[in-house]
C-alpha cells in the first residue's frame, strides 16, 4: 500500500523569506501523480501544486515550486516570497494513475508566516 | 465556473439523529469523491462514483453510513444513526476523468454529533 510522510508538522517563515515543506511517499507503481494541496482556516482544500512522475521537470506555479526527486521517492515544496496569506496547513498527497484515482495524504505540515 | 458546492456548511445534530450531507460537482466532471477529515485519522477516501456509479466503497466506516449519486449533479452522504465519533469535516471533490485530472474540493461540511 502506497504512504505519504510529512515529517515536519510545523513549519515558520519570515514575510519575503523562502521555506521548503517535506514529503515523503513509498510505492512500487512508476506511474502516478503528486500534489500539494492548501488548507487555510477556512477549512477549503485549495490545489497549491501537480506533478507527473513521468515528467522529469520539477513543476513551478508562480511562487511555489517542487523538487521531485523519483528515485528517492521524495516531494517537497518551495514557497519563495512568502506571503501572510501563505500561512496554512499544507498536504502533500498521492494518486496512483493505474487504479481508482484515490487521494492518500500526508498528515500536514501548519505553516506560519510572521511578518 | 462555479466549484463543487456543499450544503450545509455546519451542522450540529444529536446523537442517533440521520444526518444528509449534499454535494453538487463540477458541470462536466463525471468522477466524485467523498473524503473525511479527523485529527486522529487525517485525510481519508471514503467512497468515489465514476459516471454516477459507486466504485469503492472500502473507505466507508460502516452500514450507518450510505452515499448515492442519483444523476451527475448531486450526490448525498447520509449517516443514520448518527454518533459523536462521526464528528469530523467531510469534502466532496469531483474530477474530469477517474485517474488523470486533478481533483476539485468542496467547502467542506463541518459535522458535530453530541
Amino acid at each position: 500500500a502506497q504512504t505519504v510522510t510529512q515529517s515536519q508538522p510545523e513549519m515558520s517563515v519570515q514575510e519575503a523569506e523562502t521555506v521548503t515543506l517535506s514529503c515523503t511517499y513509498d510505492t512500487s507503481e512508476s506511474d502516478y501523480y503528486l500534489f500539494w494541496y492548501k488548507q487555510p482556516p477556512s477549512r477549503q482544500m485549495i490545489l497549491v501544486i501537480r506533478q507527473e512522475a513521468y515528467k522529469q521537470q520539477n513543476a513551478t506555479e508562480n511562487r511555489f515550486s517542487v523538487n521531485f526527486q523519483k528515485a528517492a521517492k521524495s516531494f517537497s515544496l518551495k514557497i519563495s516570497d512568502s506571503q501572510l496569506g501563505d500561512a496554512a496547513m499544507y498536504f502533500c498527497a498521492y494518486r496512483s494513475a493505474s487504479n481508482t484515482g484515490k487521494l492518500i495524504f500526508g498528515q500536514g505540515t501548519t505553516l506560519q508566516v510572521k511578518p | 465556473d462555479a466549484g463543487v458546492i456543499q450544503s450545509p456548511r455546519h451542522e450540529v445534530t444529536e446523537m442517533g439523529q440521520e444526518v444528509t450531507l449534499r454535494c453538487k460537482p463540477i458541470s462536466g466532471h463525471n468522477s466524485l469523491f467523498w473524503y473525511r477529515q479527523t485529527m486522529m485519522r487525517g485525510l481519508e477516501l471514503l467512497i468515489y462514483f465514476n459516471n454516477n456509479v459507486p466504485i469503492d466503497d472500502s473507505g466507508m466506516p460502516e452500514d450507518r453510513f450510505s452515499a448515492k449519486m442519483p444523476n451527475a449533479s448531486f450526490s448525498t452522504l447520509k449517516i443514520q444513526p448518527s454518533e459523536p465519533r462521526d464528528s469530523a469535516v467531510y469534502f466532496c471533490a469531483s474530477s474530469q476523468n477517474r485517474v488523470r485530472e486533478t481533483q476539485y474540493f468542496g467547502p467542506g461540511t463541518r459535522l458535530l454529533v453530541l
